[in-house]
Formats: C-alpha cells, sequence, structure tokens
C-alpha cells in the first residue's frame, strides 16, 4: 500500500512551458484534492474531486486544469508556466466516510523561470 | 468564508519543556472538525491530532494535546516533554462537517517550532 504518490519530485520549467503533474492514490478514496503551498505559507486548494468524472475549483484555480477518469489518479496540469506557479504541490486524497482524514502525498517542488 | 489564524510565525522551545502554539478561526458553522498538522523538513505533511466541534473533551494523542474554546474559536496545541524530532512547521486546518462541500480543508499560515537541545 503505497498511499498517494506524486511524480515528479522537482521539475523546473520555463515561462509558457506545459506540464502535468501526476498523482495516484492506491486506498479507493473517493476524494482527491490538490493544493499549492508557497515559501512561509499554507497549503492552498486549487482544485478538488468527490468521484471519477467530477471535479470542482478550489481557492486558486486560475492558471490550471484537471481531470478525474479514474478513482485512482487525479493530474493537474499547468498549461502556460507563470512565475507566480512556483511553489510546491501537495496531492490528497479522503476517503467517504469515518474520520475523512487527508493522506498527503510527497509534494512536488516546481520552478518557473 | 471560514479562515484560520496562526499568529505565531515562530517559537522556540528548550528539549523537554511543554510548548504551546496558537490558532483562531472563524466560521458561523457550529458542527467542524479542527486539525494539526506537522510539516518537518521532508515536506511530509503529518496528522497530529483532530478535534469534533460537537465534542466538548479535548483531544490528546500521547505528548500532543489541545485546547478547544469553541465560543472562543480557539484551537491551541500543547507539545509536551518537547523532543528534536518535534522541530517543524506546525499547521492548524478548518474543515466543514458537512460533505456538501468536498470534505476541504482551510489552513492557518503555519508556526515554524525550532526546539533547542
Amino acid at each position: 500500500n503505497a498511499g498517494v504518490t506524486q511524480t515528479p519530485k522537482f521539475r523546473i520549467l520555463k515561462i509558457g512551458q506545459s506540464m502535468t503533474l501526476q498523482c495516484t492514490q492506491d486506498m479507493n478514496h473517493n476524494y482527491m484534492y490538490w493544493y499549492r503551498q508557497d515559501p512561509g505559507m499554507g497549503l492552498k486548494l486549487i482544485y478538488y474531486s468527490v468521484g471519477a468524472g467530477i471535479t470542482d475549483k478550489g481557492e486558486v484555480p486560475n492558471g490550471y486544469n484537471v481531470s478525474r477518469s479514474t478513482t485512482e489518479d487525479f493530474p493537474l496540469r499547468l498549461e502556460l508556466a507563470a512565475p507566480s506557479q512556483t511553489s510546491v504541490y501537495f496531492c490528497a486524497s479522503s476517503p467517504l466516510g469515518g474520520s475523512y482524514e487527508q493522506y498527503f502525498g510527497p509534494g512536488t517542488r516546481l520552478t518557473v523561470t | 468564508a471560514q479562515t484560520v489564524t496562526q499568529s505565531q510565525p515562530e517559537m522556540s522551545v528548550q528539549e523537554a519543556e511543554t510548548v504551546t502554539l496558537s490558532c483562531t478561526y472563524d466560521t458561523s458553522e457550529s458542527d467542524y472538525y479542527l486539525f494539526w498538522y506537522k510539516q518537518p523538513p521532508s515536506r511530509q505533511m503529518i496528522l497530529v491530532i483532530r478535534q469534533e466541534a460537537y465534542k466538548q473533551q479535548n483531544a490528546t494523542e500521547n505528548r500532543f494535546s489541545v485546547n478547544f474554546q469553541k465560543a472562543a474559536k480557539s484551537f491551541s496545541l500543547k507539545i509536551s516533554d518537547s523532543q528534536l524530532g518535534d522541530a517543524a512547521m506546525y499547521f492548524c486546518a478548518y474543515r466543514r462537517s458537512s460533505m456538501e462541500y468536498g470534505n476541504k480543508l482551510v489552513f492557518g499560515a503555519g508556526t515554524i517550532l525550532r526546539v533547542k537541545s
């Protein structure tokens, strides 16, 4: 049981480039989330999903897109990278029911120059 | 909208001593959950402790305990017998009880805890 995995761990992008951050969970959780953490700050929600085929915007969705075609995967797409997207990105998942605790991946550090 | 405020950007504690981290929140809801997460230098987010608003009893997990004051909307974390491994960034987080809003967490800005030997 690997929990929540994210790839890549680190990435440097040039302004205007695109990339996809991958997130996979093997706990059969219904809910999945993408957060960003700017230096010295707390996490802010970008997008979330309550199940396959269902996604919704969080607090800071501009410049990002998501899809959820399977229960396990929840990729985050950056279309035209900007320096303001330099951040650490966390994916998380939580079950439907029980404590609804969110389990976090190890994060992806992204730098846009 | 709900907000979470951590007014202490940084705290220090001597090894084996006790430290309290502060958190206040703003909500119009009566039923919700509050959390403390620990983020060590590895960046991994680790759940430390959880409090359900409908429970009057303060949650405890070994050396970690909370002081939950619902009327004051205050949720502080007390770490007893501090250890070097407790050094980390600590985040307070809130979530509404209703799953209608997708179980989303709202985080405070964090408090860096330094432990001196």
